[in-house]
Parts: structure tokens; sequence; C-alpha cells
């Protein structure tokens, strides 16, 4: 049973460059959320997506955006960058079901770092 | 509002018992979550309570919830090196909707030998 897996593991962009960051959900989950974490903080929400369309959405400026794909996978791409966006970015994948709690599970995490 | 704070560190001797305390503001939080990350990994699910829940136990994993403080621990039974690791307490008040998560700034346990 595949948990969640991001890709890649690392990546290293400068100033004003563009990124892409994929995820694929663990086996059975249907809604992907993605997280920030700097340095020493807890990670942030960005946005979660389900049925292919942005869900909710944290306190992030729209230089981050996302999508999803009809297999449930997900990516993340964030515009402009600038050095405050150098952190592990992390994916979370949960069953979205109305009556019981299910919990996120997440994946290992992309570190970018910005130059 | 939305706050979730946690003590920064917390050293303790291999065989005896960890207790991690986080406190919590939001009073419609439906769900507490306890995760775990290692260095250079992402969080792992330890375990979880319904805010209408007391107490959780899990193998040598208890979670005391008190609600009338908004205090949350997470008590772990004779603790490993293992068990070295940063701990996060996270409160979610959608529950079964978006599911969005709060997190605390984590507390770092460390395991002596």
């Amino acid at each position: 049973d595949a948990g969640v897996t991001q890709s890649p593991t690392h990546l290293i962009k400068t100033r004003g460059q563009q990124v892409t960051l994929r995820c694929s959900p663990k086996s059975g989950h249907d809604t992907v959320s993605w997280y920030q974490q700097a340095l020493g903080q807890g990670p942030q929400f960005i946005f979660q997506y389900y049925e292919e369309e942005e869900r909710q959405r944290g306190n992030f400026p729209d230089r981050f955006s996302g999508h999803q794909f009809p297999n449930y996978s997900s990516e993340l791409n964030v515009n402009a960058l600038l050095l405050g966006d150098s952190a592990l970015y992390l994916c979370a994948s949960s069953l979205a079901k109305s009556n019981s709690n299910q919990p996120q599970h997440f994946g290992d995490g992309t570190r970018l770092s910005i130059l | 509002g939305e706050d979730v704070e946690q003590s920064l560190f917390l050293s303790v001797r291999e065989g005896d018992s960890s207790v991690i305390n986080c406190t919590y503001t939001d009073s419609s939080s439906t769900y507490l979550y306890w995760y775990k990350q290692e260095p250079g990994a992402g969080l792992q699910l330890l375990t979880y309570i319904f805010s209408n829940m007391d107490m959780k136990q899990d193998q040598r994993l208890t979670v005391l919830l008190n609600k009338k403080d908004k205090h949350l621990s997470l008590r772990i039974a004779d603790t490993q090196t293992g068990d070295s690791a940063i701990y996060f307490c996270a409160e979610s008040m959608d529950g079964g909707a978006t599911n969005k998560l709060i997190f605390g700034t984590g507390t770092l346990l460390a395991v002596q030998p």
C-alpha cells in the first residue's frame, strides 16, 4: 500500500524563477492538502484540493497555485520565487467523508532552497 | 482565533515516561492530533482524539484532553532512543469537511541513553 509520495525530494532555484512540486496521494485517498514548513516552525496550511477544485486556502499570496488531476494527484506551483519561500513543502492526503474523521497522512516533503 | 502552543524542548532518560504538552485556543476544535517528525522526514501520524473524549490509549501512547482548559498532552511510556524527534500537536476545526490542520511549533524530544 503506497503512502503519499512527493517529487522531487530536493530542489534549488533562484529568485524570480517558478517551481512545480508534485504529489501522489495514498492509495484510496481523494483529497490533497499542501503545507509549507519553514525551518524551526510547524507546517502552515497553503490550500486543499478535492474533486479537482481548490476547496480552502490559507494565508498565502496568489503566487501559490495548485492543481488536482483526475487520478487525485496534485501539483503545487509557486511563481516569482522569493528567498522567504525556502522551506519544506509537505503534501498530505485524506479521504473526504462527511460522517467520520479522516486523518491526513503526510509525504516526506520537497526541500526547496532559493538562492 | 487559531493558535496552538507547545514547549520547545524536553529531555528524558531512556526508560522514563515523557509528557509533551500543548494548548490550543479554538474551542470549536473537533479533532486534535499528534504527529512525529524525524530529521529530514515528513510527518508521521501517531494518534488523534475527538474533542468529546478525555483520554485515548494506544500501546505506549496516552493522550489526555482537558477541553475546559484547552490542554492536550501526549505521554510516551518507556521512552526509547528511537522516540527522539520533534512532536507536533495539531487541531482541526472542520472535522469531516476540509480538515485543515493548525500546527504548533513542535517540541523536540531528546532521549538520553
